[in-house]
């Protein structure tokens, strides 16, 4: 059973400060590591994408990967309240794998208060 | 060009009816999917299909089964439906491939209630 755990939450920050989201993973050979956000009512987006151990930035956010410890994260930096969202961290299986199969976290609901 | 689309949107069923849910791609993707979200139990896979011609179980898959009926198309079909499986469904569809980036585009979802 691959386990992809997130915290529930619901994690609540003022505008303009960082969110930080955490993931962690069971699988060590886990190859890669997405982030979606999904409004209320609506399906899931893809917002990042990491395979590689380090950072990784896109614009407000980035995406912290660290395989020895098995553990993924999303900063969000200026945060909007736009962003009030749930956010699901997803882990594809390690290499061999054809099957493009995601196991999806249950998924951590941000607020951010103006 | 479209994405991934399910039909219907909102359905209301009474226990023990049948129904099938509609999801294709026009995106000419290898892999398909199923999954349900219930509040608080994220998103749990029931049924996917790595190619056409093949389909495979998931975390939840009792009291479901699908059709993989050409490579745009997957359905799930409830045989019987149970309260227990009022829920939101959403389809989604990838590559198949062994390259990390691997991204899954999601249909807008189906509202079932189960009386």
């Amino acid at each position: 059973q691959k386990e992809v755990e997130q915290n529930s939450g619901p994690l609540s920050v003022p505008e303009g400060a960082i969110a930080s989201l955490n993931c962690t993973y069971s699988d060590r050979g886990s190859q890669s590591f997405f982030w979606y956000r999904q409004y209320s009512g609506k399906s899931p987006e893809l917002i990042m994408f990491i395979y590689s151990n380090g950072d990784k930035e896109d614009g407000r956010f980035t995406a912290q990967l660290n395989k020895a410890s098995q553990y993924v994260s999303l900063l969000i930096r200026d945060s909007q309240p736009s962003d009030s969202a749930t956010y699901l961290c997803a882990v594809k299986p390690g290499r061999g794998s054809t099957l493009g199969r995601l196991y999806f976290g249950r998924g951590t609901q941000l607020t951010v208060w103006p | 060009n479209a994405g991934v689309t399910q039909t219907p949107k909102f359905q209301v069923l009474k226990t023990g009816q049948s129904m099938t849910l509609q999801c294709a791609q026009d995106m000419n993707h290898n892999s398909m999917y199923w999954y349900r979200q219930d509040p608080g139990m994220g998103l749990r896979l029931i049924y996917y299909s790595a190619s056409e011609g093949t389909t495979d179980k998931g975390e939840v898959p009792n009291g479901y089964n699908v059709s993989r009926l050409n490579k745009r198309e997957f359905s799930l079909r409830l045989e019987s439906a149970a309260p227990s499986q009022t829920s939101v469904y959403f389809c989604a569809s990838s590559e198949a491939s062994q390259h990390p980036y691997n991204e899954q585009f999601f249909g807008p979802g189906t509202r079932l209630t189960v009386l």
